[in-house]
């Protein structure tokens, strides 16, 4: 079956890292996206893991363990706009098909 | 270049009746998807549509459609309106050869009373 788990809440300050877990069960891989979401707006890309690492662009980074099923955004230096939630999606195997599963989303509050 | 646009950005129905939401891709993008947003269920994919084709289903009845124009603008059609339709509704475009990033529209709010 397709099962995607992510924490439901979390809560950081202003200036310190937090890092958002995201573990998958899926029929095949092709892909781990993560979207940014803010009340009422669309989803934003992230970021994108194919390969197992660490991707880094700025203030965000995202790991990827293919073997252990498992992805973590990480976020620095947090801001009060990076209040949101986030969302980790999984790409399946098979052509090139437009389908992402995508987890319940992290909503992250962040206090100053 | 421009973003993927939706219309209308709000709707309200009721149960019974039939609504069409419309998206429009980035420009050079041939794949849409479509996804149900709702608070209990989170994002669900709908279908997706390349090359006026579609590509690749989700788990939803029937009373949901799409289908896909020439130049890429894809709508999507709920019959029948339930309750439960009430959601927000998003379209994604890609370029659509695989892998490659999403990028998703404002989206449709839709209330069915």
């Amino acid at each position: 079956g397709q099962n995607i788990d992510q924490p439901t809440e979390m809560t950081a300050t202003e200036g310190a890292i937090v890092q958002i877990n995201c573990t998958y069960q899926t029929s095949g891989f092709n892909g781990l996206f993560w979207y940014q979401q803010h009340a009422g707006e669309a989803p934003t890309f992230l970021s994108y893991n194919v390969l197992d690492g660490l991707e880094e662009k700025g203030r965000f980074s995202s790991f990827l363990s293919r073997s252990k099923g498992y992805s973590y955004l990480l976020l620095k230096e947090l801001q009060m706009k990076d209040s949101a939630s986030y969302l980790c999606a999984v790409k399946e195997k098979g052509g090139n098909t437009g389908k992402l599963i995508f987890g319940q989303g992290t909503t992250l509050q962040v206090k100053p | 270049k421009a973003g993927v646009t939706q219309t209308p950005r709000y709707l309200i129905k009721t149960r019974g009746q039939q609504v069409t939401l419309s998206c429009s891709p980035i420009s050079g993008h041939r794949s849409v998807s479509w996804y149900q947003q709702t608070p209990g269920q989170g994002l669900q994919f709908l279908f997706e549509y390349f090359s006026e084709t579609q590509r690749n289903k989700g788990n939803f009845p029937g009373r949901f459609s799409g289908r896909q124009f020439s130049n890429s603008r894809s709508e999507m059609n709920v019959s029948t309106l339930e309750l439960g339709d009430s959601a927000l509704y998003l379209c994604a475009s890609s370029i659509g050869t695989g892998g490659e990033t999403q990028y998703f529209g404002p989206g449709t709010r839709l209330l069915v009373l």
